[in-house]
């Protein structure tokens, strides 16, 4: 199975910082990589596919990169809507596993 | 309105079953392949099943294998998990999720919550 590694767990920021989110693929996944958003008691909601692909609706401050096994999010200014956890997912194996989360909290 | 409504938690005993439901709306349900994902408490994601858009492929997390079945009825746009022999650790939020062409989950139920305990 492909394991997915996030990090920073948690980080503290304020509105208006820039936010940057790794995550690493135990093996190459080419660019088959997804990001979600979930705020607590709600199901998550996908922002990016692809590695940089945004979903439709999803403001253009949230911008995804990399290939292979590093992978990058980020935020260009957080937005205090943007206060959430965030987890990477790796759609090409057959099991869609996912990071370990990211939460980004209000400093 | 792509909708995906999960049913059929509750309680239930260590070593007892439970079939989980996932009523689909909004879209052509056999173009779809379909997932289900769980969510312990306080915890991150975790892939539980996978079934391919006619039903003839399925695919399982280690941990859930050989105790849980994953069906499909797509006449009736109903997406189940039975699951049985639960543990403990099997307690969480289970949401269903339908797989875009993108290879991402682009629709998610709200989850419905199975807790194991005596």
């Amino acid at each position: 199975d492909i394991q997915m590694t996030q990090s920073p767990s948690s980080l503290s920021a304020s509105v208006g910082d820039r936010v940057t989110i790794t995550c690493r693929a135990s093996e190459s996944i080419k660019r088959y990589l997804n990001w979600y958003q979930q705020k607590p008691g709600k199901a998550p909601n996908l922002l990016i596919y692809k590695t940089s692909t945004l979903q439709t609706g999803v403001p253009s401050r949230f911008s995804g990169s990399g290939s292979g096994t590093d992978f990058t999010l980020t935020i260009s200014s957080l937005q205090p809507e943007d206060f959430a956890t965030y987890y990477c997912q790796q759609s090409y194996g057959l099991l869609y596993s996912f990071g370990q989360g990211t939460k980004v909290e209000i400093k | 309105e792509v909708q995906l409504v999960e049913s059929g938690g509750g309680l239930v005993q260590p070593g007892g079953s439970l079939t989980l439901s996932c009523a689909a709306s909004g879209f052509t349900f056999s173009n779809h392949a379909l997932q289900w994902v769980r969510q312990a408490p306080g915890k991150g994601l975790k892939y539980v099943s996978a079934i391919s858009t006619n039903g003839d492929k399925t695919y399982y997390a280690n941990s859930v294998e050989g105790r849980f079945i994953v069906s499909r009825d797509n006449s009736k746009n109903i997406l189940s998990l039975q699951m049985g022999s639960l543990r403990a650790e099997d307690t969480a939020v289970y949401f269903c999720a339908r797989v875009a062409p993108t290879y991402s989950l682009d629709h998610w139920g709200q989850g419905t919550l199975v807790a194991v305990s005596s």
